[in-house]
């Protein structure tokens, strides 16, 4: 079945470190891929997206590009700051007749330290 | 951007009594929203989809008559755990959508069921 895998967490880092949380999917046909973003206390917020194999997703310093050749989808960036400690979710978005699914990974939670 | 909000954000209730947690989208109409369930670092998971005016579509394995889903209004969706026992505490979380490929996400009701 359609399914998405992230890497566990917690990650830990040091402000201005190299972040990469990884995501693979599983899915028929060519679905749309997704991160999301729950900071503390508040609801996902969209991140970035991407519609088809090799678009780049991209959103305040985050990167992540669609590859149909290794079903992954990793979040990067370039150098992280304390403000981007929160919890991360990739997600597959499927679109059947007369709707769509969100299919989510179990989350990575990015502790950042000044 | 668009916001959704749950009410309540925390809930503790005894054994066989029922929970109504409501979901609203404030400012924007949602034709579609979601209801998912999240556990203790793990994903989340689709509970049902429910379309203003007609009945929700539950996945496999959710019951509907333990959680009935009301989606009276183009801006609200009320989720209710009908006789809650402890094994239905959790973290439940709806979303709103307007469009394809777009969901605003409420912050989440925690229910605690002694």
């Amino acid at each position: 079945g359609d399914s998405v895998t992230q890497m566990e967490g917690p990650v830990t880092l040091s402000e201005e470190a190299f972040l990469t949380i990884n995501c693979t999917y599983t899915a028929t046909g060519y679905p749309s891929l997704f991160w999301y973003v729950q900071y503390p206390g508040e609801g996902l917020q969209l991140l970035l997206k991407a519609t088809k194999a090799d678009d780049k997703g991209s959103n305040k310093g985050f990167e992540a590009t669609y590859r149909k050749e290794t079903t992954s989808f990793h979040l990067e960036k370039g150098s992280v700051q304390v403000s981007d400690s929160a919890v991360y979710f990739c997600a597959l978005y499927l679109s059947y007749t007369g709707g769509f699914k969100t299919i989510f990974g179990a989350g990575t939670r990015l502790f950042v330290k000044a | 951007g668009a916001v959704v909000s749950q009410h309540p954000s925390w809930v503790i209730c005894k054994s066989g009594t029922s929970v109504k947690i409501e979901c609203r989208s404030l400012d924007f109409q949602a034709t579609t929203m979601f209801w998912y369930r999240q556990f203790p670092k793990q994903s989340l998971m689709l509970m049902a989809t429910s379309n203003e005016g007609s009945k929700a579509t539950y996945e496999q394995g959710v019951e509907k008559d333990k959680f009935l889903i009301n989606h009276a209004s183009l801006t609200l969706s009320t989720l209710t755990v009908t006789s809650a026992h402890p094994e239905d505490s959790s973290f439940y979380i709806c979303s709103a959508s307007h469009a394809q490929e777009t969901q605003y996400f409420g912050p989440g009701t925690r229910l605690l069921v002694l």
